[in-house]
């Protein structure tokens, strides 16, 4: 298993387009987040799903995102309307809730800016 | 609802001197504490974590931090450090007693190792 991958690694989109970015977590890990960072911040939680299902969601998670997570393997996490405001690095990360060492695994990030 | 507070926006150090990162945590239950390491373009990479236990914890490539429950502090320290520790470091919590390991960052500290 190579880690948690991220595509793509960058995106440059017009404001208003639609975008939406693959995640794809270790394979024995159930749950998975989505967290966005914006230059100069620290990450913020966005959603989390535990198998197939979206367990929590920020109120940062506007109308305009919706993640996904089919069959319980990859995530997606699709932007309608891009606003530059939502240009920022969009990190996922999976961990499992089996165990208690409670370590999350994150991937290289999608790096999105609108323009 | 958790918040991390990190006291140092950016730390310049020369090379084989000590640093001290610091980190204090706002939390009406008790929470697990981590440290995060991201290198530029990359993601979060765990240093080290508190979950119970002594409250020195020793992590990866030297680093050390001490929980301190009193003054909700979780300062991270190196001895020495290199050029390679060039990087920006994050504090996060998570609450114990909750689904999902949902962290809260600090807003970074960025150090920049001098030769």
């Amino acid at each position: 298993d190579t880690g948690v991958s991220q595509d793509p690694r960058h995106k440059i989109t017009k404001r208003g387009q639609n975008v939406t970015f693959r995640c794809d977590p270790i394979s024995e890990h159930n749950r998975l987040y989505w967290y966005r960072q914006t230059l100069g911040q620290g990450p913020e939680f966005l959603t989390y799903f535990q198998n197939e299902a979206q367990l929590e969601k920020s109120r940062l998670l506007s109308d305009r995102f919706s993640a996904e997570r089919p069959k319980g393997s990859f995530s997606t996490l699709e932007i309608q309307r891009t606003e530059q405001g939502d240009s920022a690095m969009y990190l996922c990360a999976s961990s499992s809730s089996l165990g208690t060492d409670y370590g999350y695994t994150f991937g290289s990030g999608t790096r999105l800016t609108v323009v | 609802a958790q918040s991390v507070t990190q006291l140092d926006s950016q730390v310049p150090v020369f090379e084989e001197a000590p640093v001290e990162l610091r980190c204090n945590y706002s939390s009406s239950v008790s929470v697990y504490l981590f440290w995060y390491v991201q290198y530029p373009n990359q993601g979060l990479q765990l240093l080290l974590k508190y979950l119970s236990g002594s409250t020195l914890v020793k992590g990866i490539n030297g680093f050390e931090a001490e929980f301190n429950k009193s003054q909700t502090s979780f300062h991270l320290r190196k001895p020495s450090v290199h050029i390679s520790d060039t990087a920006e470091y994050f504090c996060a919590v998570s609450p114990v007693k909750a689904a999902g390991n949902k962290l809260t960052f600090g807003g970074g500290t960025r150090v920049l190792v001098k030769p």
